[in-house]
């Protein structure tokens, strides 16, 4: 079985400083992780995946994210937050042995403030 | 840039009644996903599909739940006789290869709601 969970519900942050958005993951093979977001009345839109190789990723709007295996953790980070960031964020987890879902964690809302 | 879309934006409907879900995939995508997510829980898997067959589907996707690729450019979510616990905002995503790193894209969702 494969879980997500994103320990956070809310993450509060001010313009121009760093974010973190954690999530921790647990599967039995490999992982495929990935970050989506999700502003209001649209639907989730991809940001960035890992699949192999260097732990850190780059995606859309300026996010990264880090990969880390001893800590099955894969948190996204930004170093200077917008207020057009606020949104709601979900990690999601596939194995390389585990089929065709993905297994999302429960969201994270990020609420950047000028 | 392509995008999954999805009809109706929100629907309401009464227990009991049938209600059919539209989603049309990205053109040249090959496999199509439905998910739900019941307001304030998590985004979760329903079934997979490709080549006229489902290939997955999880507990959730019981007897009352059907897919349906009718024409070239549309895939349905049809549920018989909905229930109360069937409201929820409901998701159709699509990839072009079937591997596990592939990154499935998402339509904006209908929010569906079950009086």
């Amino acid at each position: 079985a494969q879980s997500v969970a994103q320990p956070e519900d809310q993450v509060n942050v001010a313009e121009g400083n760093p974010l973190t958005v954690k999530c921790t993951y647990s599967v039995s093979g490999n992982p495929y992780l990935f970050w989506y977001v999700q502003y209001p009345n649209r639907g989730l839109q991809f940001l960035l995946k890992y699949i192999t190789g260097d732990n850190l990723v780059k995606g859309s709007y300026g996010f990264e994210a880090e990969f880390n295996k001893s800590q099955t953790s894969f948190h996204l980070k930004k170093p200077s937050a917008l207020v057009s960031d606020s949104a709601l964020y979900f990690c999601a987890v596939r194995a390389n042995n585990a089929g065709n879902m993905l297994t999302f964690g429960g969201g994270t809302r990020l609420m950047v403030k000028p | 840039e392509p995008e999954v879309t999805q009809t109706p934006s929100h629907q309401v409907t009464q227990m009991g009644q049938e209600v059919i879900l539209r989603c049309v995939p990205i053109s040249n995508h090959l496999y199509f996903y439905w998910y739900r997510q019941i307001l304030g829980q998590k985004v979760e898997f329903l079934v997979s599909f490709y080549n006229n067959e489902i290939s997955e589907k999880s507990e959730i996707f019981d007897d009352q739940f059907s897919v349906e690729r009718p024409d070239g450019s549309n895939f349905t979510l049809k549920i018989r006789s909905t229930k109360l616990e069937d409201s929820a905002m409901y998701f159709c995503a699509s990839t072009s290869v079937q591997i596990a790193s592939e990154t499935q894209y998402f339509g904006p969702g209908t929010r569906l709601l079950v009086l």
